[in-house]
């Protein structure tokens, strides 16, 4: 099955600073690369993703950029503000015919105003 | 669409008992997945029915733990008996199709074995 991990597990930045969380993966045929955001209390909520297709990806503060040679993928957060605060998890997907949801480790951010 | 709709919220309940989580999906769509979040283990997928069919059970801790989706509007997740490591928050969640994976979810269910 994949192998998926996050680094940094905790990240504290001051805000207006930017964040860069990296998702490693195990199967080199996965295809689709989203990111989460859990805020404390609630639900994963998806925030961007990427196709194995394209290399970067961007939404206002948030980006996601994928090195597949390399299994990995980011997200980088710019101009970080305290609402951005929450668990982030990355969930790359394999290409089996099936959507197999498995969440990487999670990473902790906290933006200190 | 309500959107993905879990019961009960909170459950507290004493060990051995048994235990049944209900998750309604979002209509129309095919996947339908159980998580377990604990602090420790983080979000552990415990299961995924494709189109009401048992996929992957693999991530089901024990025989404890069974899951059935008798139609395409309703799953349970049952516990029997239940034990104070089964503490945790079970969300489920459900997804479109396999071209549209964004996965939605349930606000949860925070289970309570004392």
């Amino acid at each position: 099955g994949e192998n998926v991990e996050q680094h940094p597990s905790t990240l504290s930045v001051q805000e207006g600073d930017s964040a860069v969380i990296k998702c490693t993966y195990s199967d080199s045929a996965s295809n689709y690369f989203p990111w989460y955001k859990q805020e404390l209390g609630k639900r994963p909520q998806l925030i961007i993703d990427i196709r194995s297709n394209v290399g970067e990806k961007k939404d206002q503060r948030i980006a996601v950029t994928l090195n597949k040679t390399a299994k990995h993928f980011s997200l980088h957060i710019t101009e970080t503000q305290p609402e951005d605060s929450a668990v982030y998890f990355c969930a790359p997907e394999g290409n089996t015919g099936f959507q197999k949801l498995v969440f990487g480790t999670g990473t902790r951010l906290l933006v200190s105003p | 669409d309500a959107g993905v709709i879990q019961s009960p919220r909170h459950e507290v309940t004493e060990m051995g008992q048994e235990v049944t989580l209900r998750c309604k999906p979002i209509s129309g769509h095919d996947y339908l997945f159980w998580y377990r979040q604990t602090m420790m283990r983080g979000l552990e997928l415990l299961i995924y029915f494709n189109n009401n069919v048992p996929i992957d059970d693999s991530g089901m801790p024990e025989d404890r733990f069974s899951a059935k989706m008798p139609n395409a509007s309703f799953s349970t997740l049952k516990i029997q008996p239940s034990e104070p490591r089964d503490s945790a928050v079970y969300f489920c969640a459900s997804s479109l199709n396999s071209d549209n994976t964004e996965a939605f979810f349930g606000q949860g269910t925070r289970l309570t074995v004392v």
